[in-house]
């Protein structure tokens, strides 16, 4: 595609439901990433994607945050049992690759997910 | 962890303007730091990437300069326009392809 989509771009979850965001990255890029941000803040790095593998989830707040990317291509972020503090803007990126100079990232618009 | 900071946290400008958006950065082992615009309620847009191994980038009015030493970039706009008004995002990308973002410096360019 032309770039990264991410959808919904919106959504309004009531606290304790589970909620799916979904990530196509732009074609053939190997590296994916999913960011948080909250209300004027930078954006946090949650995890990131070589093809299938999910090489880094250092970033994801807690257990139930859980991402996947089983063809390497479109990436899920799950969040169970939302709660009011995952309110915030999700960010997708990909790369064409994870090496020099090919690891420019390239921004989804984002998912603003509201708990109430 | 990677700690960025991005001086002024805001800034406002008449048109025509040049200015200095400045980053700060505690590690200076970064394999490549990139500049970001975002618009209200919208993604990151990249201006401009800098490869360790290089000092700056141009790309029409912008300019960015990069001193691992110092652990500092600036993003420099030249004759600032109203469309140039939004936030500006800098990140360092560590080797282990995690990015640390700065808070942002929103600019407004008056008319």
């Amino acid at each position: 595609g032309a770039g990264v989509s991410q959808s919904p771009r919106y959504k309004v979850a009531k606290r304790g439901q589970d909620v799916a965001l979904r990530c196509d990255p732009i074609s053939g890029h190997v590296s994916l990433f999913w960011y948080q941000q909250a209300l004027g803040q930078g954006p946090e790095f949650l995890t990131y994607f070589q093809n299938e593998a999910q090489l880094d989830k250092s970033g994801l707040p807690s257990d139930r945050f859980f991402a996947e990317r089983p063809e390497g291509s479109v990436s899920t972020l799950k969040i169970q049992r939302t709660q009011q503090e995952d309110s915030a803007v999700y960010l997708c990126a990909s790369s064409l690759s994870s090496g020099r100079p090919y690891n420019e990232q390239f921004f989804g618009p984002g998912t603003r997910l509201t708990v109430l | 962890k990677q700690e960025v900071t991005q001086i002024p946290a805001a800034l406002s400008v008449p048109e025509g303007e040049n200015l200095v958006l400045n980053c700060s950065f505690t590690d200076s082992a970064i394999y490549n730091l990139q500049w970001f615009r975002q618009d209200p309620g919208k993604g990151l847009t990249s201006l401009l990437l800098i490869q360790s191994s290089q000092r700056e980038q141009t790309s029409g009015r912008l300019n960015a300069s990069l001193d691992k030493s110092s652990g500092r970039s600036t993003l420099y706009i030249a004759a600032s326009q109203p469309g140039d008004s939004a936030t500006y995002l800098c990140a360092g990308l560590n080797t282990g392809n995690q990015f640390y973002f700065g808070t942002g410096t929103s600019l407004t360019v008056i008319p």
